[in-house]
């Protein structure tokens, strides 16, 4: 069982916002960062958000994200067919000394 | 740009060891700490260990403390995992994870 909480799935028509949260605790979302990664089917985690709501180079503004206590939110805007992924989040544990994922929450465009 | 490219990764019998490697191109790996990741088949990724900037402090997952140590060469920006006593459910794809990026991962199977 994950220490972090998501929604299993979202799904949404093209061009909509969806968001997707995660849950934690005092111990990890509330205080560390958190990151969040997109993966593609077949491919690599890739890093979507870093330190809570700072986008790497080359990721579309269309990708946001924000943090509150323990819990944290990313939002997909203009949603397109290829966000088609499974997202999740992660922070490091201070209690468990240990980085942990969330169970994902795979996006669908209808 | 950053480029990840671990290597290693092989089919192995329950008890075997393998030695992970990671090089990092394009970014100096001194600034960051550094991980290894994996994730099962069909699975979620699971964080297996990490190391800061200096090596001076390292961190395990349960299921592997004891068996796995990470290490590094800051001077040829490498990374590095070395796994004893493997068990089945350390078949995965590791990858070698950092703040600039990841790596496209390799394929330990343990059977």
């Amino acid at each position: 069982q994950s220490v972090l909480t998501q929604p299993p799935s979202v799904s949404a028509a093209p061009g909509q916002k969806i968001t997707i949260s995660c849950s934690g605790r005092s111990s990890n979302i509330e205080k560390n960062y958190v990151a969040w990664y997109q993966q593609v089917p077949g491919t690599a985690p890739k890093i979507l958000i870093n330190d809570n709501d700072k986008r790497p180079s080359g990721i579309p503004d269309r990708f946001s994200a924000s943090k509150s206590g323990a819990s944290a939110t990313l939002g997909i805007a203009g949603l397109q067919t290829g966000d088609e992924a499974d997202y999740y989040c992660g922070a490091w544990d201070s209690s468990l000394n240990t980085y942990v994922f969330g169970p994902g929450t795979t996006v669908t465009v209808l | 740009e950053v480029q990840v490219v671990e290597s290693g990764g092989a089919l192995v019998q329950p008890g075997g060891s393998l030695r992970l490697s990671c090089v990092v191109s394009g970014v100096n790996i001194t600034t960051y700490w550094m991980n290894w990741v994996r994730q099962a088949p069909g699975k979620g990724p699971e964080w297996v260990a990490n190391i800061k900037q200096d090596g001076s402090e390292t961190y395990y997952v349960d299921s592997v403390k004891g068996r796995f140590t990470i290490s590094r060469d800051n001077a040829k920006n490498s990374l590095f995992l070395q796994m004893n006593s493997l068990r089945a459910e350390d078949t995965a794809v590791y990858y070698c994870a950092s703040r600039p990026g990841w790596g496209q991962g390799t394929l330990v199977t343990v059977s």
